[in-house]
């Protein structure tokens, strides 16, 4: 089956600068790329995603590149403000699940 | 758009009583309904995957006779732990797929089960 790894754990950044989270899966079958953000005691909410056919997709401050053949994909924040802090999952879609990462927990010290 | 929601959002039962979680798309149909569960301070694992008027297929290690699941419309779906004791204590959380064919899970904003 698949198996998702995300770096880093924590990710500690100053307002206003840039985050990266990376994540590497196992799967070539894995054709389905989204990432999560979830604050405290809530659902995780879809932030973007990316799909194997393309390399990379931006959405005004956050994007996420792929790169099938080394089976990376990250997502990249700009301008990180303190409302970006929160734990951000990447997962893999195989065929109609997902598998998660084990997460990162990204603060914006401000 | 794509709105999933949850009830009840915190419920505490006790041991070896059943509780039974929501989880309802509010302006979608949905597909396909997943159900996972969130230790503290780690992922998402998901439990079943379940379609309207289908048995649920559980993930393997997840007791289907402990986690019931029915997905009765299209629009809503339903996980009852039975007989719970404090290990079944967590945070549970649906997604679901719209009728669409896209790949996008829609996150329910969880319900935190604690069992005394």
């Amino acid at each position: 089956g698949e198996n998702v790894e995300q770096h880093p754990s924590t990710l500690s950044v100053q307002e206003g600068d840039s985050a990266v989270i990376k994540c590497t899966y196992s799967d070539s079958a894995s054709n389905y790329f989204p990432w999560y953000k979830q604050e405290l005691g809530k659902g995780p909410q879809l932030i973007i995603d990316i799909r194997s056919n393309v390399g990379e997709k931006k959405d005004q401050r956050i994007a996420v590149t792929l790169n099938k053949t080394a089976k990376h994909f990250s997502l990249h924040i700009t301008e990180t403000q303190p409302e970006d802090s929160a734990v951000y999952f990447c997962a893999a879609g195989y065929g109609n699940k997902l598998v998660f990462g084990a997460g990162t927990i990204l603060r914006v010290k401000s | 758009g794509a709105v999933v929601s949850q009830h009840p959002s915190r419920v505490i039962c006790k041991s070896g009583t059943s509780v039974k979680i929501e989880c309802r798309s509010l302006d979608f149909q949905a597909t396909t309904m997943f159900w996972y569960r969130q230790f503290p301070k780690q992922s998402l694992m998901l439990m079943a995957t379940s379609n309207e008027g289908s048995k649920a297929t559980y993930e393997q290690g997840v007791e289907k006779d402990k986690f019931l699941i029915n997905h009765a419309s299209l629009t809503l779906s339903t996980l009852t732990v039975t007989s719970a004791h404090p290990e079944d204590s967590s945070f549970y959380i649906c997604s679901a797929t719209g009728t669409s064919g896209g790949r996008e899970q829609y996150f329910g904003p969880g319900t935190r089960l604690t069992v005394t």
